[in-house]
């Protein structure tokens, strides 16, 4: 059963381009979820995905950032007109119900 | 406004001595508690995890005890090996409004001195 899996595992982007992170979970795992850490800081909740659903985004930027969760397909984290500030990384994790998450690698978006 | 806190940002430990990572909390809501590890360039892997209704849990090496009074859990581990040096992370979950979600603290990175 492989994990979580996350690509690309880097991602450079310049100032005002479009940043897509994908995220598949794990077989059997319905709910999504997506954490952004900064530097020497910890994980912060970003968006709460089941599919076909956003359950909560309250930790998403109100503007440029997008998540969706397709029926088919992996969960897409989109960042239009990305800005030096949104360089971090940026994890999936999923998990069957409630409680345990288990996360991707992470894809570690640099703004230039 | 940062609900769960890890106070030290780092611990170092001699090799087999006892490592005790620290984790406050303020939201009394929170009814299950996690502690992940991660490695540099690697997504956090779940270590344990306590429900609010015990005080605590163990498993192998590791336990967790949680003071709900206190607000306040501990991760222990003992024996402590040097291949867990990493950054530890503490996790509260809450569900509220049928959402459910984990909150950080900012990490302790821990080293383990051979």
């Amino acid at each position: 059963n492989a994990g979580v899996m996350q690509n690309p595992r880097h991602l450079v982007r310049r100032r005002g381009q479009e940043a897509r992170l994908r995220c598949s979970p794990m077989k059997g795992h319905s709910h999504v979820y997506w954490y952004r850490q900064l530097p020497e800081e910890g994980l912060k909740f970003m968006v709460y995905l089941q599919k076909e659903n956003i359950i909560d985004e309250s930790g998403m930027p109100k503007e440029r950032f997008s998540a969706e969760f397709p029926k088919e397909g992996p969960s897409i984290l989109r960042i239009q007109q990305v800005v030096r500030g949104d360089s971090a990384a940026y994890f999936c994790a999923s998990s069957p119900l409630n409680y345990e998450q288990y996360f991707g690698p992470g894809t570690r978006l640099t703004v230039t | 406004d940062q609900q769960v806190k890890q106070n030290s940002p780092s611990l170092s430990v001699q090799e087999g001595r006892i490592s005790i990572l620290n984790c406050d909390y303020t939201n009394s809501m929170f009814d299950y508690f996690l502690w992940y590890k991660k490695y540099p360039a690697e997504g956090p892997t779940f270590l344990i995890s306590i429900s609010s209704i015990k005080d605590k849990n163990e498993d192998g090496r590791f336990t967790v005890f949680l003071n709900k009074s206190a607000k306040h859990l501990s991760l222990h581990i003992v024996p402590s090996q040097p291949g867990d040096s990493a950054v530890y992370f503490c996790a509260a979950s809450v569900v509220m409004d049928s959402s459910y979600k984990l909150i950080f603290g900012s990490g302790t990175r821990l080293l383990v001195r051979p």
